[in-house]
Protein backbone atom coordinates (compact mmCIF):
# COMPACT_ATOMS: atom_id res chain seq x y z
CA UNK A 1 0.00 0.00 0.00
CA UNK A 2 1.15 3.59 -0.69
CA UNK A 3 2.17 5.71 2.14
CA UNK A 4 0.75 9.07 3.31
CA UNK A 5 2.47 12.20 4.40
CA UNK A 6 -0.23 14.66 6.65
CA UNK A 7 0.71 17.53 9.32
CA UNK A 8 1.15 16.11 12.62
CA UNK A 9 -1.12 18.83 13.77
CA UNK A 10 -3.40 21.51 12.61
CA UNK A 11 -5.75 24.34 14.15
CA UNK A 12 -9.04 25.77 13.01
CA UNK A 13 -11.44 27.67 14.70
CA UNK A 14 -15.32 26.60 15.08
CA UNK A 15 -17.67 27.42 12.43
CA UNK A 16 -15.02 27.55 9.82
CA UNK A 17 -13.85 25.14 7.16
CA UNK A 18 -11.01 22.81 8.28
CA UNK A 19 -8.75 21.49 5.02
CA UNK A 20 -6.37 18.46 6.12
CA UNK A 21 -3.95 17.68 3.38
CA UNK A 22 -2.45 14.47 2.35
CA UNK A 23 0.42 13.81 0.22
CA UNK A 24 0.71 10.08 -1.16
CA UNK A 25 2.62 10.61 -4.39
CA UNK A 26 3.16 7.07 -4.69
CA UNK A 27 -0.55 5.77 -5.28
CA UNK A 28 -1.13 2.98 -7.70
CA UNK A 29 -3.81 3.11 -10.22
CA UNK A 30 -6.54 0.83 -8.24
CA UNK A 31 -5.56 2.08 -4.65
CA UNK A 32 -8.58 4.29 -3.01
CA UNK A 33 -7.66 7.19 -0.43
CA UNK A 34 -9.95 6.73 2.97
CA UNK A 35 -10.14 9.01 5.61
CA UNK A 36 -11.13 7.86 9.68
CA UNK A 37 -10.79 10.18 12.15
CA UNK A 38 -10.52 8.96 15.55
CA UNK A 39 -11.48 11.26 18.53
CA UNK A 40 -9.78 10.49 21.38
CA UNK A 41 -9.58 6.96 22.55
CA UNK A 42 -12.70 6.11 20.73
CA UNK A 43 -12.72 3.55 17.73
CA UNK A 44 -11.82 5.07 14.99
CA UNK A 45 -15.00 6.50 12.19
CA UNK A 46 -15.26 6.21 8.65
CA UNK A 47 -15.30 9.93 7.30
CA UNK A 48 -15.29 9.07 3.40
CA UNK A 49 -13.11 7.53 0.32
CA UNK A 50 -12.81 8.16 -2.99
CA UNK A 51 -10.72 6.74 -6.41
CA UNK A 52 -10.29 9.81 -8.85
CA UNK A 53 -13.00 12.03 -8.67
CA UNK A 54 -14.15 14.63 -5.91
CA UNK A 55 -16.85 12.81 -3.26
CA UNK A 56 -18.87 14.63 -0.75
CA UNK A 57 -21.34 13.24 2.00
CA UNK A 58 -22.89 14.82 4.85
CA UNK A 59 -19.83 14.39 6.93
CA UNK A 60 -17.18 15.79 4.63
CA UNK A 61 -15.92 16.36 1.27
CA UNK A 62 -12.42 14.74 -0.45
CA UNK A 63 -10.66 16.51 -3.12
CA UNK A 64 -8.36 14.34 -4.91
CA UNK A 65 -5.57 16.09 -7.18
CA UNK A 66 -5.79 15.08 -11.42
CA UNK A 67 -2.66 13.22 -10.71
CA UNK A 68 -3.68 11.58 -7.86
CA UNK A 69 -0.38 12.31 -5.53
CA UNK A 70 -2.60 14.73 -2.93
CA UNK A 71 -5.82 14.62 -1.45
CA UNK A 72 -7.30 16.93 0.92
CA UNK A 73 -10.14 16.14 3.35
CA UNK A 74 -12.80 19.56 4.03
CA UNK A 75 -15.29 19.60 6.84
CA UNK A 76 -16.83 22.64 6.21
CA UNK A 77 -18.50 24.17 9.08
CA UNK A 78 -15.94 22.73 11.78
CA UNK A 79 -17.14 22.61 15.38
CA UNK A 80 -15.69 21.53 18.77
CA UNK A 81 -16.93 17.93 18.35
CA UNK A 82 -14.48 17.66 15.17
CA UNK A 83 -11.46 17.66 17.59
CA UNK A 84 -9.57 14.15 16.60
CA UNK A 85 -7.12 12.81 14.99
CA UNK A 86 -7.60 12.58 11.21
CA UNK A 87 -5.71 9.46 9.29
CA UNK A 88 -5.56 9.24 5.38
CA UNK A 89 -4.95 6.03 4.46
CA UNK A 90 -4.41 4.65 0.64
CA UNK A 91 -5.59 0.91 -0.14
CA UNK A 92 -6.06 -1.40 -2.61
CA UNK A 93 -9.33 -2.05 -2.70
CA UNK A 94 -9.23 -5.70 -4.30
CA UNK A 95 -9.01 -7.99 -1.52
CA UNK A 96 -8.23 -7.86 1.90
CA UNK A 97 -8.40 -4.38 2.12
CA UNK A 98 -6.58 -3.72 5.71
CA UNK A 99 -5.74 -0.55 6.79
CA UNK A 100 -2.65 0.58 7.62
CA UNK A 101 -3.10 3.52 9.69
CA UNK A 102 0.26 6.79 9.62
CA UNK A 103 0.44 8.67 12.80
CA UNK A 104 -2.35 11.13 11.04
CA UNK A 105 -3.09 15.08 11.73
CA UNK A 106 -4.48 15.83 15.58
CA UNK A 107 -6.76 18.32 14.54
CA UNK A 108 -7.82 21.06 17.10
CA UNK A 109 -11.36 23.11 17.07
CA UNK A 110 -11.00 26.51 18.56
CA UNK A 111 -13.85 28.04 19.89
CA UNK B 1 -22.94 4.06 17.72
CA UNK B 2 -21.45 1.91 15.01
CA UNK B 3 -23.25 -1.08 15.59
CA UNK B 4 -20.13 -3.41 16.49
CA UNK B 5 -20.02 -4.29 20.25
CA UNK B 6 -16.70 -5.48 22.15
CA UNK B 7 -16.64 -6.70 25.96
CA UNK B 8 -14.87 -6.39 27.77
CA UNK B 9 -14.42 -2.53 27.92
CA UNK B 10 -11.52 -2.88 30.01
CA UNK B 11 -9.92 -6.00 31.37
CA UNK B 12 -6.39 -6.11 34.04
CA UNK B 13 -4.65 -9.85 34.49
CA UNK B 14 -1.12 -10.19 34.73
CA UNK B 15 1.65 -10.94 32.80
CA UNK B 16 1.94 -14.98 31.84
CA UNK B 17 -2.01 -15.17 31.57
CA UNK B 18 -4.17 -15.89 28.85
CA UNK B 19 -7.36 -13.40 27.97
CA UNK B 20 -10.03 -13.36 24.84
CA UNK B 21 -11.66 -10.55 23.39
CA UNK B 22 -15.21 -10.89 22.00
CA UNK B 23 -16.88 -8.91 19.07
CA UNK B 24 -19.98 -8.88 17.48
CA UNK B 25 -20.39 -7.01 14.10
CA UNK B 26 -22.94 -4.77 12.48
CA UNK B 27 -25.80 -7.12 11.50
CA UNK B 28 -25.40 -8.12 7.96
CA UNK B 29 -21.64 -7.99 8.13
CA UNK B 30 -19.47 -10.57 6.50
CA UNK B 31 -16.22 -9.46 7.48
CA UNK B 32 -14.24 -9.02 10.92
CA UNK B 33 -10.63 -7.13 11.35
CA UNK B 34 -8.84 -6.79 14.86
CA UNK B 35 -6.41 -3.74 15.54
CA UNK B 36 -4.13 -3.25 17.93
CA UNK B 37 -3.34 0.56 19.46
CA UNK B 38 -0.50 1.07 21.71
CA UNK B 39 1.52 4.41 22.53
CA UNK B 40 4.31 3.03 20.89
CA UNK B 41 3.25 1.14 17.59
CA UNK B 42 -0.02 3.33 16.97
CA UNK B 43 -2.45 1.26 15.43
CA UNK B 44 -2.17 -1.48 13.77
CA UNK B 45 -3.91 -4.63 11.92
CA UNK B 46 -3.75 -8.02 13.42
CA UNK B 47 -6.33 -9.91 11.53
CA UNK B 48 -8.79 -9.75 9.50
CA UNK B 49 -11.82 -13.17 8.66
CA UNK B 50 -14.59 -12.96 6.25
CA UNK B 51 -17.75 -15.39 6.41
CA UNK B 52 -15.64 -17.73 9.05
CA UNK B 53 -12.31 -18.02 6.91
CA UNK B 54 -9.40 -15.85 7.88
CA UNK B 55 -8.75 -13.52 4.48
CA UNK B 56 -5.34 -11.75 5.95
CA UNK B 57 -2.83 -11.55 8.51
CA UNK B 58 -0.87 -8.38 9.46
CA UNK B 59 1.59 -8.32 12.86
CA UNK B 60 0.00 -10.78 14.26
CA UNK B 61 2.14 -12.27 17.44
CA UNK B 62 2.28 -16.26 17.31
CA UNK B 63 0.78 -15.95 20.62
CA UNK B 64 -2.37 -14.13 19.23
CA UNK B 65 -5.17 -16.14 17.56
CA UNK B 66 -8.24 -15.15 16.79
CA UNK B 67 -11.56 -17.35 15.06
CA UNK B 68 -15.19 -16.26 13.57
CA UNK B 69 -17.59 -18.27 14.45
CA UNK B 70 -20.99 -19.72 12.63
CA UNK B 71 -22.99 -16.73 13.71
CA UNK B 72 -20.19 -14.08 12.49
CA UNK B 73 -19.07 -12.97 16.10
CA UNK B 74 -15.14 -13.02 16.60
CA UNK B 75 -12.70 -13.54 19.34
CA UNK B 76 -9.22 -12.72 20.06
CA UNK B 77 -7.15 -14.94 22.18
CA UNK B 78 -4.21 -13.36 23.14
CA UNK B 79 -1.78 -15.91 25.55
CA UNK B 80 1.68 -16.00 27.66
CA UNK B 81 0.88 -12.25 28.09
CA UNK B 82 3.49 -9.57 28.18
CA UNK B 83 3.79 -5.81 29.40
CA UNK B 84 4.36 -4.77 26.08
CA UNK B 85 0.43 -6.33 25.13
CA UNK B 86 -0.97 -3.64 26.89
CA UNK B 87 -3.20 -1.62 24.39
CA UNK B 88 -6.30 -1.10 23.30
CA UNK B 89 -7.66 -3.42 20.73
CA UNK B 90 -10.73 -2.55 18.03
CA UNK B 91 -12.54 -4.48 16.13
CA UNK B 92 -14.37 -3.48 12.81
CA UNK B 93 -16.63 -5.04 10.53
CA UNK B 94 -17.58 -4.48 6.97
CA UNK B 95 -20.43 -5.82 4.92
CA UNK B 96 -17.62 -7.11 2.33
CA UNK B 97 -13.72 -6.51 2.57
CA UNK B 98 -14.12 -3.67 -0.23
CA UNK B 99 -16.16 -1.72 1.72
CA UNK B 100 -15.42 0.78 4.81
CA UNK B 101 -14.70 -0.49 8.24
CA UNK B 102 -16.91 0.44 11.05
CA UNK B 103 -14.83 0.37 14.53
CA UNK B 104 -16.64 -0.62 17.42
CA UNK B 105 -15.57 0.94 21.34
CA UNK B 106 -12.80 -1.21 21.71
CA UNK B 107 -11.46 -3.14 24.87
CA UNK B 108 -9.03 -1.43 27.26
CA UNK B 109 -5.98 -4.59 28.32
CA UNK B 110 -3.39 -3.67 30.90
CA UNK B 111 -1.07 -6.28 31.84
CA UNK B 112 0.69 -5.87 35.23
Amino acid sequence: DAKTTQPPSMDCAEGRAANLPCNHSTISGNEYVYWYRQIHSQGPQYIIHGLKNNETNEMASLIITEDRKSSTLILPHATLRDTAVYYCIVSDIQGAQKLVFGQGTRLTINP
Amino acid sequence: DSGVTQTPKHLITATGQRVTLRCSPRSGDLSVYWYQQSLDQGLQFLIQYYNGEERAKGNILERFSAQQFPDLHSELNLSSLELGDSALYFCASSARPDREQFFGPGTRLTVL
